[in-house]
């Protein structure tokens, strides 16, 4: 399985956008990048996914570098509830189990 | 609509002591899956299920580690004889398999600490 690599924490103030950033250098053409996210007690939850085109939903924006070897999670404007743990997940296109990393821990703060 | 739900959410067991895991997926959700989180970690792949087969369980750390959907709808994670390394919280997700890429919708999960 593709890697990826995360750094291990971040802080961001509240309504301040924040870029989440993901390096996969070995990342093949047919593998799908996804982000989920966990806060605490809790599973993780989909926040958004996407393969080579930038892609955007309600929850956030999602920036695929031209050579796919890294995007960047971007959230406008982070509020308190937006503190977890941010994962980058590759999977193939026909999916099945996820391999997650560590993630970033995200503080925001008021 | 209902997520997926997990029981129990807290279970302390003994050392020694065999303990099931309920994991009930989204209704209609084809597709299964366990993760183990242990504390600080991202969660790790157990085994996964579509409708009532098990098609991959390469993540089961031991033979003592026992997974089944006999009616590809609940699901039970069982774990025999339970050690201190067993310890964590214990993740089901559940997704439809013919979306591409599906996404997975996890339960709160199951925090078993083992004594």
């Amino acid at each position: 399985d593709a890697k990826t690599t995360q750094p291990n924490s971040m802080e961001s103030n509240e309504e301040e956008p924040v870029h989440l950033p993901c390096n996969h250098s070995t990342i093949s053409g047919t593998d799908y990048i996804h982000w989920y996210r966990q806060l605490p007690s809790q599973g993780p939850e989909y926040v958004i996914h996407g393969l080579t085109s930038n892609v955007n939903n309600r929850m956030a924006s999602l920036a695929i570098a031209e050579d796919r070897k890294s995007s960047t999670l971007i959230l406008h404007r982070a509020t308190l509830r937006d503190a977890a743990v941010y994962y980058c997940i590759l999977s193939r296109n026909y999916g099945q189990n996820f391999v997650f990393g560590p993630g970033t821990r995200l503080s925001v703060l008021p | 609509g209902a997520g997926v739900s997990q029981s129990p959410r807290y279970k302390v067991a003994k050392r020694g002591q065999d303990v099931a895991l309920r994991c009930d997926p989204i209704s209609g959700h084809v597709s299964l899956f366990w993760y183990q989180q242990a504390l600080g970690q991202g969660p790790e792949f157990l085994t996964y299920f579509q409708n009532e087969a098990q098609l991959d369980k390469s993540g089961l750390p031991s033979d003592r580690f026992f997974a089944e959907r006999p009616e590809g709808s609940v699901s039970t994670l069982k774990i025999q004889r339970t050690q201190q390394e067993d310890s964590a919280v214990y993740l089901c997700a559940s997704s439809k398999v013919r979306t591409r890429p599906y996404e997975q919708y996890f339960g709160p999960g199951t925090r078993l600490t083992v004594t």
